[in-house]
């Protein structure tokens, strides 16, 4: 069965200090994919990187990034310089092997609640 | 940039009567999928749509809910008979060719039950 830890609910930062949001997944699929998206105040849910199983590399893009470790099943997220407009909720989510016509569901983490202080 | 549309954004509704949310997925996307997310919660998976038909559903997906494709663009979800604790924020999403893409969400519509 697979599950997805964000053992942090809740982090306050003061801006321009740089906050890792942990995830933890578990599954027994050799080939999954992972993901993270934010859900800022307004409720919707955008999409912030994709990774599978097999793409160890982490990857920047801008003031965020990534750190993918299969060892310790972990996908952690950092954000660098964090700024107010960061202050949402961060999902990370797993998608396990397909099913038989490809369509794949997503199982999200409980997510964490980033607050950036001005 | 094309992005997934959900109608209405909030709907209210008395226990007991039919619902119906509707989403335009992206345009070449081949794989549809519903999701809820129960207000402070965790986002949780319904159902998914490939070629059709269901592709997979999940334990909450029970006999209220259905989903149909009525025309080339929409993807609807239906709750025959609305219940207090379906009362939460519904997502659309769609994505590509293959499975394993990344999925793109719609805003969502939010739906309170009395």
């Amino acid at each position: 069965a697979q599950k997805v830890t964000q053992a942090q609910t809740e982090i306050s930062v003061v801006e321009k200090e740089d906050v890792t949001l942990d995830c933890v997944y578990e599954t027994r699929d050799t080939t999954y994919y992972l993901f993270w998206y934010k859900q800022p105040p307004s409720g919707e849910l955008v999409f912030l990187i994709r990774r599978n199983s097999f793409d160890e590399q982490n990857e920047i893009s801008g003031r965020y990034s990534w750190n993918f470790q299969k060892s310790t099943s972990s996908f952690n997220f950092t954000i660098t310089a964090s700024q107010v407009v960061d202050s949402a909720v961060y999902f990370c989510a797993l998608s396990e092997a397909l099913g038989a016509d490809g369509a794949n569901n997503l199982f999200f983490g409980t997510g964490t609640r980033l607050t950036v202080i001005p | 940039e094309p992005e997934v549309t959900q109608t209405p954004s909030h709907q209210v509704t008395q226990m007991g009567q039919e619902v119906i949310l509707r989403c335009v997925p992206i345009s070449n996307h081949l794989y549809f999928y519903w999701y809820r997310q129960i207000l402070g919660q965790k986002v949780e998976f319904l159902v998914s749509f490939y070629n059709n038909e269901i592709s997979e559903k999940s334990e909450i997906f029970d006999d209220q809910f259905s989903v149909e494709r009525p025309d080339g663009s929409n993807f609807t979800l239906k709750i025959r008979s609305t219940k207090l604790e379906d009362s939460a924020m519904y997502f659309c999403a769609s994505s590509g060719d293959f499975g394993g893409e990344t999925q793109y969400f719609g805003p969502g519509t939010r739906l309170l039950v009395l």
